[in-house]
Formats: structure tokens, C-alpha cells, sequence
């Protein structure tokens, strides 16, 4: 079965400071890997998706994730936190079934940015 | 291009009564997708369906159910309603499924069970 592992809940940076969200995924296949963010009292919004054409993604908002295989890790980054990036953050493994898609989702990272 | 849509945003229901919730796809998208969102459980995958077909299923009761219209339109309707179906309920669109195709989420219906 597939799945994804997000570590820590609740992570916290300074404005400015480097964001890393860890997420680990396990899959018997080679698995299509998504990040999404939720920001309070709205839905999900895609921020970048590995599908196998390149190992490092580049997303929107200036984010971008690495797919390891090595390390069946697909980590999201940013450079330079910002007071807008905090919101809840989703990594998400597709699995394709019945000729349809199916996403299963880590437990998600709220990040805080403080002053 | 606009959004998924999804209606009404919030409703607040009663044990025992049922409850059917809407949702217009991205125009041209053909897979709409259900979500549940709770604290406790997280992000859980309803059903999906595909030119009116449902094509999966996730792991809730049978109360759950769903329909696609051949305007891409999709209802859930959830019967006989308990405090534990108190949740978010999100609907994602994609063009024709498959892994590589992201889905679109909508921006949900937050389903209080009194």
C-alpha cells in the first residue's frame, strides 16, 4: 500500500529563515508525489507535483521539493520564509486504481512564521 | 478559467436527517473527487467518479453515496447523519484522472452534525 509520512506536526521559522518540511513516502511502484497547502478555512491548493520527468520540483509561491528515492523522501523547501507562508501543508501520494486517481495524504505540518 | 465550486459552504444538520452536497468541476474536467477532512482522521478519500461511473471507493459506510451528472456535476448525499460525519467535505477535479493529472480542489462545505 502506499503511503506518505510527514514529520512534525507543528513547525515553526523566523521570517526569513529557511522552511523544510519533511515528508517520506512508501510505495511498492513508482509513486506520482504531491505537495498541497490549506490555508484556514479554505480548500487545498497544488504547489507542485513530481511525476518522474525531474528529481527537483519547482513549485509556486517560490517553493520547491526534491525527490530522493535513495531516501524515499520528497521534502519541501523555501529559501526565505515569509508572514504569508503560514498555513497547513499536505504531502500526498497518488495511486493509481480502477483507472482513476486517488490521493492519500500524509497527517500534515502546520507551519508558523514569526517576526 | 473558474475554480471547483462547491455549495453550499456551510450547513449545519441534525442527527438523523441526511444531507446532499454539490459540486461543479473545473470546465472540461471529467473526474470529480470527494474528501473528508477531520481532525481526527485527517484527509480521507470518499469516492471518485468518472463520466458518471463511480471508479473508486474509499472506506466509509454505505451511508456515504454519490452520483456524477453528464455535465460533469457531482452530489453526495450522506444518510442518517452522526456527530462523527461533522467535517469538512472537500471535491477535486482533474481532467481524466490517472497519477500524472493533479486534482483541483474546491474550497469545501464545513458540515456541522448537531
Amino acid at each position: 500500500a502506499q503511503s506518505v509520512t510527514q514529520l512534525g506536526s507543528h513547525v515553526s521559522v523566523s521570517e526569513g529563515a529557511l522552511v523544510l518540511l519533511r515528508c517520506n513516502y512508501s510505495s511498492s511502484v513508482p509513486p506520482y508525489l504531491f505537495w498541497y497547502v490549506q490555508y484556514p478555512n479554505q480548500g487545498l491548493q497544488l504547489l507542485l507535483k513530481y511525476t518522474s520527468a525531474a528529481t527537483l520540483v519547482k513549485g509556486i509561491n517560490g517553493f520547491e521539493a526534491e525527490f530522493k528515492k535513495s531516501e524515499t523522501s520528497f521534502h519541501l523547501t523555501k529559501p526565505s520564509a515569509h508572514m504569508s507562508d503560514a498555513a497547513e501543508y499536505f504531502c500526498a501520494v497518488s495511486l493509481l486504481t480502477g483507472g482513476g486517481n486517488k490521493l492519500t495524504f500524509g497527517t500534515g505540518t502546520q507551519l508558523k512564521v514569526e517576526l | 478559467k473558474a475554480g471547483v465550486t462547491q455549495t453550499p459552504r456551510y450547513l449545519i444538520k441534525t442527527r438523523g436527517q441526511q444531507v446532499t452536497l454539490s459540486c461543479s468541476p473545473i470546465s472540461g474536467h471529467r473526474s470529480v473527487s470527494w474528501y473528508q477532512q477531520t481532525p481526527g482522521q485527517g484527509l480521507q478519500f470518499l469516492f471518485e467518479y468518472f463520466s458518471e461511473t463511480q471508479r473508486n471507493k474509499g472506506n466509509f459506510p454505505g451511508r456515504f453515496s454519490g452520483r456524477q451528472f453528464s455535465n460533469s456535476r457531482s452530489e453526495m448525499n450522506v444518510s442518517t447523519l452522526e456527530l462523527g460525519d461533522s467535517a469538512l467535505y472537500l471535491c477535486a477535479s482533474s481532467t481524466t484522472g490517472g497519477n500524472s493529472y493533479e486534482q483541483y480542489f474546491g474550497p469545501g462545505t464545513r458540515l456541522t452534525v448537531t
